[in-house]
Order: C-alpha cells, then structure tokens, then sequence
C-alpha cells in the first residue's frame, strides 16, 4: 500500500493553520498513524487510529479521516512544531510510511 | 519509564554482516511487539521487520531472505542480524515497541530508541 503526503514541504507561520494530507492507494479504515521528527531525533507518536491523540501530545494536532484520504491538523504552530510529519499505514504487510511532509518557518 | 536502546551499528563492506541488538526496559518486554525502523541520510523512514510476542516475525521486501529478527525475552533484547550488506542499507536503525490491540485491528509505535547508525562501504 503506498501513502502519499502532500505537500512535501510547506512554509509557515507561528500561529498559522497547517493541514497535511496523506491518501492511500486502497483502503485502509483507520489503520494511520502520524509521526513527527525533529533533526537528529528518532519519530514521535502524534497520532493513531487516524484520530487519537497519544497521551501527552498537545491537543492543537489533531487527525482525522478512514478509508484512503486522512488528515493532520495542527490548529496553531507553534516553534516547536517546525519539524517533519510522517503518516504510517499498518492495514497489510508491508507496514509503509508517506515520504514525510516538512514544516519551515515563513 | 518505558525505554528502548540500540547498539551495535558500525561500518561494514559491502556482502558483510552485522548484527544489531535492541534492549528494552521498563515494560513487560515479553509481552510486546518490537520493530525495526530505517532511515536512510537525508530520506524518509522505511519499515524493516517485526517481531511479535508470540514468535511471528515480518520483513520488507527489501530485506527479506537477507536480514533475519529474533528475540531473547530472558535478556530483554530483540536483534536483527543483517547478511549481505548492500551500499542501500546504509541508514540509522531505529528499534521501536509497538501496541497491539488486535480484537480492533489497532497497531502503532508508541516508543522509539535514539538509533544506530549502519555505513555499507568499501
């Protein structure tokens, strides 16, 4: 199953609304994780099931969608936010990720 | 607190071998699902393999009859050795536990090591 993230990359502002997208090739109910990562640092869990929030994680992100069309929202960036964002399907072997989206200040 | 540590990543010639372990801590270790991560420099992040509580292991295509995962629940540690070393393997290594409900289909990476990195070179 291959996922893909769009866009690539974006450009923001603190305080801006930032939506990614991730579509499937198929269905895949709610089978998504969101990951982010920082540079030189290994992936942290946002979110899973499409839309729960990992404990700890702030509630600004948040994720929704089913079958092959999911989002990530994060409701107002924040610095700490400037970072990569992954989305993982765990549907059917093989488990695959998106090509990651990255987030830069405007 | 619940922590997963790699080791074992080094440089390597290309057809070499390696092996790389992951040791948890914090968690009932046999219990759980553990998985390896890839990243290639300056790519994005590649499933490897699983292994699962009760013995069941997965790999990626790319890897499969090459790269081999096992565990040692006594020592809390899952390794993943790696035969027939390619210039392509070349990445960091990130062993992560993995939650699994499976009455609902539910799986995802809740904790993450801070990698290994491996180099095939000559």
């Amino acid at each position: 199953i291959q996922l893909t993230q769009s866009p690539s990359s974006l450009s923001a502002s603190v305080g801006d609304r930032v939506t990614i997208t991730c579509r499937a090739s198929q269905g895949i109910s709610t089978s998504l994780a969101w990951y982010q990562q920082k540079p030189g640092k290994a992936p942290n869990l946002l979110i899973y099931v499409a839309s729960t929030l990992q404990s700890g994680v702030p509630s600004r992100f948040s994720g929704s969608g089913s079958g092959t069309d999911f989002t990530l929202t994060i409701s107002s960036l924040q610095p700490e936010d400037f970072a990569t964002y992954y989305c993982q399907q765990f549907n059917s072997y093989p488990w695959t990720f998106g090509q990651g989206t990255k987030v830069e200040i405007k | 607190d619940v922590q997963v540590l790699e080791s074992g990543g080094g440089l390597v010639q290309p057809g070499g071998s390696l092996r790389l372990s992951c040791a948890g801590s914090g968690f009932a270790f046999n219990s759980y699902a553990l998985t390896w991560v890839r990243q290639a420099p300056g790519k994005g992040l590649e499933w490897v393999s699983n292994s699962g509580s009760g013995g069941s292991t997965y790999y990626a295509d790319s890897v499969k009859g090459r790269f081999t995962i096992s565990r040692d629940n006594s020592k809390n540690t899952v390794y993943l050795q790696m035969n027939s070393l390619r210039a392509e393997d070349t990445a960091i290594y990130y062993c992560a536990r993995i939650v699994v409900v499976t009455v609902t289909n539910v799986y995802y990476f809740d904790y993450w090591g801070q990698g290994t990195l491996v180099t095939v070179s000559s």
